[in-house]
């Protein structure tokens, strides 16, 4: 089993729908959350750290239950430009500082 | 936030030789890493560069064959030796941005073809 787990995809939706990715990690001693966005030949960029509290950044809302091991990403009112891999990354700190990256979800937004 | 490039941007190769690739960051950074993306596939960390002493390399890549360079805290390079076509894939650098979440920012990466 993979540390950190993704919905495969792809996720093929409409502009203007909602659309939820889900991420599991399995190590509890993980720290710090994010989701990553990357375009198709481009590298990853940080989308939005992800906390307890959750936390909104314009359309994407980010949420995190340390009790389940679960982490979200919701996309509201999906634009075209909203297409590319979401990837979930956990960095954990044990046995030394790590970076664990998902597998990634693909997201086509079409018209 | 900093600044981060590579080169060479891409690049093909015959196998058996050797690429080395740079990364530069427009300020010090204390983490920089080195991953290995793959078609379709998620990144792997290669090795984490320690500048002034020997790269920590992950399970499965060892340094004859990844030989990394971290003179000092702005720069680092990579090394891909003795290639093969299944080195062929997307080499990208990345620092930590030493905030509280240790969020990492990457390179636009370097793109190898082994023939």
């Amino acid at each position: 089993r993979k540390e950190v787990e993704q919905d495969p995809g792809p996720f093929n939706v409409p502009e203007g729908a909602t659309v939820a990715f889900n991420c599991t990690y399995s190590n509890s001693a993980s720290q710090s959350f994010f989701w990553y966005r990357q375009d198709c030949r481009k590298e990853p960029k940080l989308l939005m750290s992800v906390y307890s509290s959750g936390n909104e950044d314009g359309r994407f809302t980010a949420q995190l239950n340390r009790a389940s091991q679960y982490i979200s990403l919701l996309i509201r009112d999906s634009k075209l430009s909203d297409s590319a891999t979401y990837l979930c990354v956990v960095n954990r700190n044990t046995g030394g500082f790590k970076t664990i990256f998902g597998a990634g979800t693909r997201l086509f937004v079409k018209a | 936030s900093a600044v981060i490039s590579q080169k060479p941007s891409r690049d093909i190769c015959q196998r058996g030789t050797s690429l080395t690739i740079q990364c530069q960051v427009d300020s010090q950074v204390t983490m920089m890493f080195w991953y290995r993306q793959q078609p379709g596939q998620s990144l792997t960390l290669i090795a984490t560069a320690n500048q002034g002493s020997e790269a920590t390399y992950e399970s499965g890549f060892v340094i004859d064959k990844f030989p990394i360079s971290r003179p000092n805290l702005t720069f680092s390079t990579l090394t891909v030796s003795n290639m093969s076509p299944e080195d062929s894939s997307i080499y990208l650098c990345s620092f930590e941005a030493g905030g509280l979440d240790n969020e990492q920012f990457f390179g636009p990466g370097t793109r190898l073809t082994v023939l």
